[in-house]
């Protein structure tokens, strides 16, 4: 598993609320990305951090937040959770530039009611 | 706009025998791909990448071919085996700027069965 955590693991929580996805990872990586994964889309990019407070969005990142405020931890924020960001979340790590590898964590299921 | 697909969303095969799995590509510019093998209810494995300025690449029992021309890649894994049964990915990788982003576009994905 390349030493990443995501937390939690599944979650249910009600229209309207926010909600916070966390990653963590032991190895050190610099680069660490937030995807979404739905029936019919594949993964899709929401965010990614290519440092400490360096981050970026990426194709569907409205609605949602990042912060990276340690190497070891990338946050996902749901500002206000909606139905449609019922989904599976996975966080990705990948080493150093140059290297195309990315791990991925085990994903977090959240459902959105 | 830019897409990576993927020919058949499922694909079964005799235990044993070859698997190819296809994807097209739309975006010239991509630098690398990559194949990925999710198994349900877990991440996306890396499997094999290969650079824009190959033709092949060849794994453990995994070979990826790259058709430049037709914008068109392959994964063919030989003596496929029932823990091979999986979701099956490809990504395509962009270059990087200079804060060193990287961004994978992932195709739909194709679903492998294996008959035992």
């Amino acid at each position: 598993d390349a030493g990443i955590t995501q937390s939690p693991r599944h979650k249910v929580t009600e229209t309207g609320t926010p909600v916070t996805l966390r990653c963590h990872q032991t190895e050190n990586h610099r680069y660490m990305y937030w995807y979404r994964q739905d029936p019919g889309h594949g993964l899709r990019l929401i965010h990614y951090s290519y440092g400490v407070k360096d981050t970026d969005k990426g194709e569907v990142s409205d609605g949602y937040s990042v912060s990276r405020s340690k190497t070891e931890d990338f946050l996902l924020t749901l500002e206000s959770a909606t139905s449609s960001q019922t989904s599976v979340y996975f966080c990705a790590i990948r080493p150093r530039q140059g290297v195309t590898e990315a791990f991925f964590g085990q994903g977090t299921r959240l459902t959105v009611v | 706009g830019e897409s990576v697909g993927l020919h058949l969303p499922t694909l079964s095969v005799q235990e044993g025998d070859n698997s190819i799995i296809n994807c097209a590509y739309s975006n010239s510019a991509s630098d690398y791909f990559i194949w990925y093998k999710q198994e349900s209810g877990k991440g996306p494995q890396f499997i094999i990448d290969i650079r824009s300025n190959m033709d092949k690449r060849q794994g453990q029992r995994v070979t990826v071919l790259l058709n430049k021309t037709v914008k068109h890649l392959s994964l063919q894994i030989a003596a496929t085996q029932p823990g091979d049964s999986a979701v099956y990915f490809c990504a395509d990788g962009r270059g990087y700027s200079g804060a060193g982003s990287y961004q994978l576009t992932f195709g739909k994905g194709t679903k492998l069965s294996v008959i035992p």
